[in-house]
This record gives C-alpha cells, structure tokens and sequence, in this order.
C-alpha cells in the first residue's frame, strides 16, 4: 500500500540522548515535511524540503536537524533531547507538480523525553 | 505570516444531526488552498475536504460541505447527519499557492464528540 512509513511508532528518550526518526514514503513525491503536535497548538512545521538535496527550517526548527540524500526518506534527528521536545511527530509529503495537492501523513511518532 | 484560527477547542452533535465548524484565517494573499483534516483517536490525519481560493463555488463531500466565504476569510465545515465515526479533532489548515514550499499552516484544532 503506497504511503508513508513512520519509525518507531512511540519512543522513551532519556533527556540528553540522540534520537532519529525515519520518515519513508513511496509515492515519490518531491516534497517532505515534518510537523510536531501539541495539546492545544495543533501541528507546527519543524523542517521541510522542497527536493532531494534541499531543505528549510519551519516555524519551530531549533533542537531538530534534516536530511534529504533521496527522495524517498527524511529522516528528523534530535542531537539531545530534551523534555518540551516530547510530541507527536508527523511526517507528511506532497506532489509539488499538482497545484492543489494535499499532505498525506504517517501515523506519527510519539516520543516522550524524560 | 498568515494564521488560522477555530476558535471552537470543542464541540459536541447528536447522531444524526448537522453541525458547523468554524475556521477563520488571516492572509494578505490572493492565490491560496484551505483544507479541513479529521484526526481520529487512532492518530492517523485524513483529509476530509479541499478548497481553492478561486473557486466561487464551496466544496462539498459526502455528508461534509463548506461554507467559504472569501471576503471574510472564513471556512467552516458542516457535517450533515452525524454518524458515530465523526467523532474526532477537526483541523483546519492554509496553504500558501504558488512560490511557495507548499507547507500548511494549521489551526489549533476542534474537538467533535457525537453523541448516541
């Protein structure tokens, strides 16, 4: 089933550890993006990329770090976690080419640092 | 920056009935897409509805429509005869159009209870 693909599906961190999340899709959509989720803030942008090489910083970037070497993964690291960065995290991507395009989603990564 | 509200964190339908929820948003910009997502208990997002800001006409899906009125910037859902499978975190989001990376700005979401 085409999709996206989120790893793991829920995480204990110890404050301070390193942690990546995996993000693959199938659809070969140009562009990926990951959106964290909060009670009562809804989802807010972390990082995106438009294409394969590229990235940009969203509205809530710091903590997070991207790479995107192949269309297919984009994987969102935390260099050190720490405590507010628990959330839900979701990876989505789209089809640049199509004008009205929505996001399609994974089920989300929910991380709990302590 | 262009901002999405629902000012509504709750609301609750009988099964069976019509409900509306409300989304306003705040943009300087002409050439944009609105979309409604339903989060169930399960987590997943699933798009319920889209709408581009040139069309005049609303859009309308199944038992979901909106009311868009571009004027006054706003965008809400109505859910026709509610069903139990409604119940969910309604969120709606803003999406620039072309030039730009195509991320969508989201409201703080909606919670739907539908009651038996």
């Amino acid at each position: 089933i085409a999709g996206i693909t989120q790893a793991p599906t829920s995480q204990i961190l110890a404050a301070g550890r390193r942690m990546t999340l995996r993000c693959t899709q199938d659809m070969r959509h140009n562009a990926m993006y990951w959106y964290r989720q909060d009670l009562g803030l809804g989802l807010r942008l972390i990082h995106y990329s438009n294409t394969a090489g590229t990235t940009g910083k969203g509205e809530v970037p710091d903590g997070y770090s991207v790479s995107r070497a192949n269309t297919d993964d984009f994987p969102l690291t935390l260099a050190s976690a720490v405590p507010s960065q628990t959330s839900v995290y979701f990876c989505a991507s789209r089809d640049s080419g199509s004008y009205n395009s929505p996001l399609h989603f994974g089920n989300g990564t929910r991380l709990t640092v302590t | 920056a262009q901002t999405v509200t629902q000012s509504q964190p709750e609301m609750s339908v009988q099964e069976a009935e019509t409900v509306t929820l409300s989304c306003t948003y705040d943009t300087s910009e002409s050439d944009y897409y609105l979309f409604w997502y339903k989060q169930p208990p399960s987590r997943q997002m699933i798009l319920v509805i889209r709408q581009e800001a040139y069309k005049q006409q609303n859009a309308t899906e199944n038992r979901f429509s909106v009311n868009f009125q571009k004027a006054a910037k706003s965008f809400s859902l109505k859910i026709s005869d509610s069903q139990l499978g409604d119940a969910a975190m309604y969120f709606c989001a803003y999406r620039s159009g072309g030039g730009s990376q195509g991320n969508l700005i989201f409201g703080k979401g909606t919670k739907l209870s539908v009651k038996p």
